[in-house]
């Protein structure tokens, strides 16, 4: 696609229940972010994949957080057992490889509320 | 580790006033900076960029110069619009444990009045 899908838009689920969160990344695109926005605050960095390399997961919050990437493409961010803390929107962005001046271009992000 | 700090908001401005935010970062080795901007409803996108010291990222009025000697890359703007109401996230680029990393500031909302 043109630009960097996200699905779903928004995801309303009771606490306690797991979401699955979905990015499709731009065609070529090697590296992938996942970041979290709370409500009026800042990007909190999750997880990047950087092509074939071990991610580095250095900003999950919890283990109730992880994502998973095939290859250089589709990515899925899993949260089990969801907190009403988890209400964000999150966040993913795909750039190209290894050039330290490459912009990352953001999807629309996914809405989820925790009930 | 690598990190950005920037100024707190909101920032309050009457249109056509002058603009500074301000971002410093902290970076091992010699990052790129970015200015990327949230407007209401909108995605995050890329305003400017600059790969190296004393480089000035420009673009819609909007000037960053990257200094290394202050490692800072403050925002600035001559004139602001009510269509410049956004928030504002200074970022940086770094290769750290063979990674290139995207690193955000925590986000400064400007808030332009007529």
């Amino acid at each position: 696609g043109a630009g960097v899908s996200q699905s779903p838009s928004n995801k309303v689920t009771e606490k306690g229940k797991d979401v699955e969160l979905r990015c499709d990344p731009i065609s070529g695109h090697t590296a992938l972010y996942w970041y979290r926005q709370r409500l009026g605050q800042g990007l909190e960095f999750l997880i990047y994949f950087q092509g074939n390399s071990a991610p580095d997961k250095s900003g999950l919050p919890s283990d109730r957080f992880s994502a998973e990437r095939t290859g250089e493409s589709v990515s899925t961010l899993t949260i089990q057992r969801t907190q009403q803390e988890d209400s964000a929107v999150y966040l993913c962005a795909s750039s190209k490889q290894g050039a330290l001046n490459t912009e990352a271009f953001f999807g629309q992000g996914t809405r989820l509320t925790v009930v | 580790g690598d990190s950005v700090t920037q100024m707190e908001g909101p920032v309050t401005l009457s249109e056509e006033a002058f603009l500074t935010i301000n971002c410093t970062y902290t970076a091992t080795g010699y990052p790129s900076l970015f200015w990327y901007v949230q407007y209401p409803g909108e995605g995050l996108q890329l305003l400017l960029k600059a790969t190296k010291a004393d480089d000035k990222g420009s673009n819609k009025g909007f000037e960053a110069t990257y200094r290394k000697e202050t490692t800072s890359f403050h925002l600035e703007k001559g004139s602001v619009q009510v269509s410049d109401s956004a928030v504002y996230f200074c970022a940086l680029i770094s290769s750290w444990g063979g990674y290139n990393k995207l690193i955000f500031g925590a986000g400064t909302r400007l808030a332009v009045h007529p």
